[in-house]
């Protein structure tokens, strides 16, 4: 069975400071990963992915990942927070022979001013 | 476009009460999901659907039913309610996945339903 590891529950950060979130995951499969940030009060919206092709994905707000495959890693990274990425943020794997997601147990960022 | 809409947004109810959460999807997305939210624990699948009419058992599915029998609606039912239940309940949709992965599993999730059973 797939699994998803966030080994930080949260993180505090200064605005402006990098920022790097952790995510392994274990499987024996290729796998697509997903990284989804839920703001308060709000469902969960997708970050970005990596299904294949380049390892580095970025998105529209400035963060990054990084598909390791050796190391069974897809950390989020960012190098310049603001306030409002003060949110939760959830890894999630998903083989391709797979319909529904496993996800981490998620990440609580705080930007402090 | 509404995306995934659910109903009732909250509820408590008592220990051994039945209830229904209602999801709407306006997407034309086969694929329909119900998962529960714990703290620390993130996300857990409770059921899923690939296409109207069929359903199939996620990571915790005891104490739940779930039916599909329109394509754009998805319920999840609670006969007996515990309060091992109470929790932040999220229904999403996504499209079948196409040839090559490109539509493979990018869910869409509605707003979520918080349930309080006493």
């Amino acid at each position: 069975a797939q699994s998803v590891t966030q080994l930080d529950s949260q993180v505090p950060v200064f605005e402006e400071a990098p920022v790097e979130l952790r995510c392994n995951y274990s499987s024996s499969v290729s796998v697509y990963l997903f990284w989804y940030v839920q703001y308060p009060n709000q469902g969960l919206q997708l970050l970005l992915k990596y299904l294949s092709g380049s390892t580095l994905v970025e998105s529209i707000n400035g963060f990054e990942a990084e598909f390791n495959k050796s190391q069974t890693s897809f950390h989020l990274r960012k190098p310049s927070v603001h306030i409002s990425d003060t949110a939760e943020y959830f890894c999630a794997v998903s083989d391709p022979g797979r319909r529904a997601l496993t996800f981490g147990s998620g990440t609580r960022l705080q930007v402090q001013p | 476009n509404a995306g995934v809409t659910q109903t009732p947004k909250f509820r408590v109810l008592k220990t051994g009460q039945s209830m229904t959460l209602l999801c709407a999807q306006d997407m034309n997305h086969e694929y329909m999901y119900w998962y529960r939210q714990d703290p620390g624990m993130g996300l857990r699948l409770i059921h899923y659907s690939v296409g109207e009419g069929t359903t199939a058992k996620g990571e915790v599915p005891d104490g739940y039913n779930v039916s599909r029998l329109k394509k754009q609606n998805f319920l999840l039912g609670l006969e007996s309610a515990a309060p091992s239940q109470t929790s932040v309940y999220f229904c999403a949709s996504s499209p079948r996945t196409g040839t090559g992965g490109s539509g493979a599993n990018v869910l869409t999730f509605g707003a979520g339903s918080r349930l309080t059973v006493l």
